[in-house]
């Protein structure tokens, strides 16, 4: 079973505008991931922030964590055709898997 | 350095045989962990390996297995496939130990069971 549900599912942006997807989780964990996924393709690895961590940023990214609230945001600023793709977060609770979400597809459109 | 490689990528199967999925891991990563993604499903852990030792298996039949061997690669293996088992099978490796840097992920093996 999943660890949590993603919002919203699908989001579609004009090409330089902010993509802004949630996360929340249901139990506790030792840190959240965020993974990009193209075209049915492997994961990969955007960011990590830890259960001590408040907020996070790499690049356009930015990552908030809110442990009381057991929910997690990540912001893509400026975005860009190639932004377009299904992002995935999830949780490690220190058992050595990771529980996805069911992911947000976002569209980028020129 | 070279990722996470996982072979066959595509693999078309009969009802009822079984499969072999390989993944090599990226060089001096000892934790592989399988995970399957159905469009019903999302995707779901299969099971993790450290030092060819299983330290965690998601919630699947016996049907599924796995291993690793020393040199940290590792196979998994479908027997009496059903046509539900069609999915993207995706291997990750990490290190150290936890994936608290985070997980590489291989390109997949698509498997499709007719």
């Amino acid at each position: 079973s999943q660890q949590g549900e993603e919002d919203p599912q699908a989001l579609s942006i004009q090409e330089g505008e902010n993509a802004t997807m949630n996360c929340s989780y249901k139990t506790s964990i030792n840190n959240l991931q965020w993974y990009r996924q193209n075209s049915g393709r492997g994961l990969v690895h955007l960011i990590l922030i830890r259960s001590n961590e408040r907020e996070k940023h790499s690049g356009r990214l930015r990552v908030t964590l809110d442990t009381s609230k057991k929910s997690s945001s990540l912001l893509i600023t400026a975005s860009r055709a190639a932004d377009t793709a299904s992002y995935f977060c999830a949780t490690d609770a220190n058992d050595y898997k990771l529980s996805f979400g069911a992911g947000t597809t976002v569209t980028v459109r020129a | 350095k070279a990722g996470v490689t996982q072979t066959p990528r595509y693999l078309i199967k009969t009802r009822g045989q079984q499969v072999t999925l390989s993944c090599s891991p990226i060089s001096g990563h000892r934790s592989v962990s399988w995970y399957q993604q159905t469009p019903g499903q999302g995707l779901q852990f299969l099971f993790e390996y450290f030092s060819e030792t299983q330290r965690n298996k998601g919630n699947f039949p016996g049907r599924f297995s796995g291993r690793q061997f020393s040199n940290s690669r590792s196979e998994m293996n479908v027997s009496t496939l059903e046509l539900g088992d069609s999915a993207l099978y995706l291997c990750a490796s990490s290190f150290p130990r936890t994936g608290d840097r985070g997980y590489t992920f291989g390109s997949g093996t698509r498997l499709t069971v007719v």
